[in-house]
Formats: C-alpha cells, structure tokens, sequence
C-alpha cells in the first residue's frame, strides 16, 4: 500500500507562534489527503480534506484560518496550526487513500506552552 | 451523516484467548470498513477490511464479519499474543464526490493481551 510520510513526529512550541506539519506521499499521487486530529485516548476525528490545487474541505467546527491547510503538489500536504494556543495541543495525523483503503502518517504530537 | 458506534471500550484477554470488538453503523450507503490498529503514539495501521459484497473475511489470526442487515460488523482475534495490546479502531467509509471516500472512525477499544 501507499506509504505516507509525516514531519515533524512530534514538536513542542510556545504560545502565539505557528506550527507547520508536512504529510508526504512517497509513492503514490494523492489528489487528496486528509487531516486528522486525535485527542487522547479518544477516536480520531477529520478536520479537512486536502484537494490539490484547490482550497481545502473543512469540517463543521473547525477553523479554516487557525488550521491553514496546503495542497501544493501531488505528493505533499501541509497544516500550519496558526498562533498555536495550549487547547491545540493534540495528536494530527494525515492519510490519504488508494483506492478505498486509507493509509496513514505516523502522525505528529503537538505541545503547546 | 454517518453514526459509528464501537464496543467495548477497553476489552483485557489472557494470552491465547479470543478478542472480539464490535461495531455498528448507521448509513445504508457505506460500504468498505477497515479496521485499525494504533500503537502508543503511532499512526493507525490497516490490518484487515471487508466490503460490503462480503459476509466475512480471514487472515490468519485476525477475522471481521459483516452483517449489512443489521448494519453492524465485528473483529475477531484468536490466539491472542501481547503484542495484539494496542488501540483498535472500526470506520465505515462510503464513495463521496468525485471519487474519494470519507472514513467515520468508532471510538476505539484498548485491547489489553495478558501474559
């Protein structure tokens, strides 16, 4: 199956600044990938669906100008998580699907102080 | 929209017994479910799928069957060994757009394999 890259796995930031994560494709072109975030030990629940070249899908609730997502090429999504506050603080993970079968990055721990 | 419901939430075996986690779904209109396992801090991992043509689906230790009728479907491991200790999750997925498909996850059960 299709091999997904996630960066950084885990980054600790101080309030106020911005996180950028990179989900990478590395042998497959993802039209469209999806972002995740997972509290703990809860289930994971979608935030927005990454279309290339186009603006991304957001789901209700979440902000689209706090979680800034990039769909530059066929191989790389990104999400800023911007002015990062302590309640962002949480597990974000990628995926993208073949076909109808999802793979996912390894994901990204983020700590906000 | 679509409603995953997963059951247990945490489940404790003893080594070599059976783990069976259950799930139902509320959309007529999914047709693929995956289940996950997750790993302390890792990303979930694909460990075995069934669509909706199929009633039941094996590799090796690890079984799902499905039941469209009753819209729920199930995952069963046998021989339970440690190492299956992790976090499973259930998703229903169905076609949307031009072509992708949007995956609704359960809750998760933490599975605990006991030497």
């Amino acid at each position: 199956g299709a091999v997904v890259s996630q960066h950084p796995s885990w980054v600790i930031c101080k309030s106020g600044t911005s996180v950028k994560i990179e989900c990478r494709s590395l042998d497959f072109q993802a039209t469209t990938m999806f972002w995740y975030r997972q509290f703990p030990k809860q289930s994971l629940m979608l935030m927005a669906t990454s279309n290339e070249g186009s603006k991304a899908t957001y789901e209700q609730g979440v902000e689209k100008d706090k979680f800034l997502i990039n769909h530059a090429s066929l191989t790389l999504s990104t999400l800023t998580v911007t002015s990062a506050h302590p309640e962002d603080s949480s597990f974000y993970i990628c995926s993208l699907e073949e076909g109808t079968e999802a793979f996912f990055g390894q994901g990204t721990r983020l700590t906000v102080v | 929209g679509e409603n995953v419901e997963q059951h247990p939430s945490t489940l404790s075996v003893q080594e070599g017994d059976s783990a069976v986690i259950k799930c139902t779904y509320s959309d007529s209109a999914s047709n693929y479910f995956p289940w996950y396992k997750q790993e302390l801090g890792k990303g979930p991992q694909l460990i075995i799928d069934i669509r909706s043509n199929v009633g039941e689906k094996k590799d090796q230790r690890i079984a799902v069957t499905l039941n469209k009728t009753a819209k729920h479907f199930s995952l069963h491991i046998t021989e339970t060994q440690p190492e299956d200790s992790a976090v499973y999750f259930c998703a229903a997925s169905k076609k949307y757009g031009a072509g992708s498909y949007q995956l609704t996850f359960g809750k998760g059960t933490k599975l605990s394999v006991i030497p």
